[in-house]
């Protein structure tokens, strides 16, 4: 089946740093993607949809000039961490889907990311 | 704008017994509903979903799900508990198909021996 893989599964960083997380689809084009935070024993909620070639939506809320996503191909996406701070430490997950709405959403295992 | 509630965020069930995970959903349009089960330090896995036409659905791994818009509810059962079952369980809507989905808060399932 389709495979979604996000790289790292974890990473510490210090605070003040940047962070980038990759979302890769493997055998299938995503055209959309969508980042999720996930707080302990808590839900996802959607951080932002990117549509490759296109700038990110964002929900609100949420920092765009703090989460930066970039999507320019077909089968990469990315979601940097600029300037981390303790309070961004979270578990994030990346799904992709093909163009379609009703096409299946495969997502990635998540990366845990601690800020120090 | 949906929401999904799903109370008890832990839930005990024997091994052999019935599963039963409620949610409950708001939302201004026709609904598409999911639940995806979540294993430690991974993705989530589509257990089943709902968008048109039946309102009794059959997933993955023995689960079931029902649509009712009178009491706008997808609850989701399987009837025999499996060890391999305990696992996180989310319920989501979206209003059109995988699209922005907006998630619960999930339920912890525990599978007593």
């Amino acid at each position: 089946g389709a495979v979604v893989s996000q790289h790292p599964s974890w990473v510490i960083c210090k605070s003040g740093t940047s962070v980038k997380i990759e979302c890769r689809s493997l055998d299938f084009q995503a055209t959309t993607m969508f980042w999720y935070r996930q707080f302990p024993k808590q839900s996802l909620m959607l951080m932002a949809t990117s549509n490759e070639g296109s700038k990110a939506t964002y929900e609100q809320g949420v920092e765009k000039d703090k989460f930066l996503i970039n999507h320019a191909s077909l089968t990469l996406s990315t979601l940097t961490v600029t300037s981390a701070h303790p309070e961004d430490s979270s578990f994030y997950i990346c799904s992709a889907r093909t163009s379609s709405y009703n096409s299946p959403l495969h997502f990635g295992n998540g990366t845990r990311l601690t800020v120090t | 704008a949906q929401s999904v509630t799903q109370l008890g965020s832990h839930v005990s069930v024997s091994e052999g017994a019935l599963v039963l995970l409620r949610c409950n959903y708001s939302s201004s349009v026709p609904p598409y509903l999911f639940w995806y089960v979540q294993y430690p330090n991974q993705g989530l896995q589509l257990l089943l979903k709902y968008t048109t036409g039946a309102t009794l659905v059959k997933g993955i791994n023995g689960f079931e799900a029902e649509f009712k818009k009178s009491e706008t509810s997808f609850h989701l059962t399987k009837p025999s508990a499996h060890m391999s079952d305990a696992a996180e369980y989310f319920c989501a809507v979206s209003r059109y198909g995988n699209n922005r989905l907006a998630f619960g808060k999930g339920n912890q399932v525990v599978v007593i021996p």
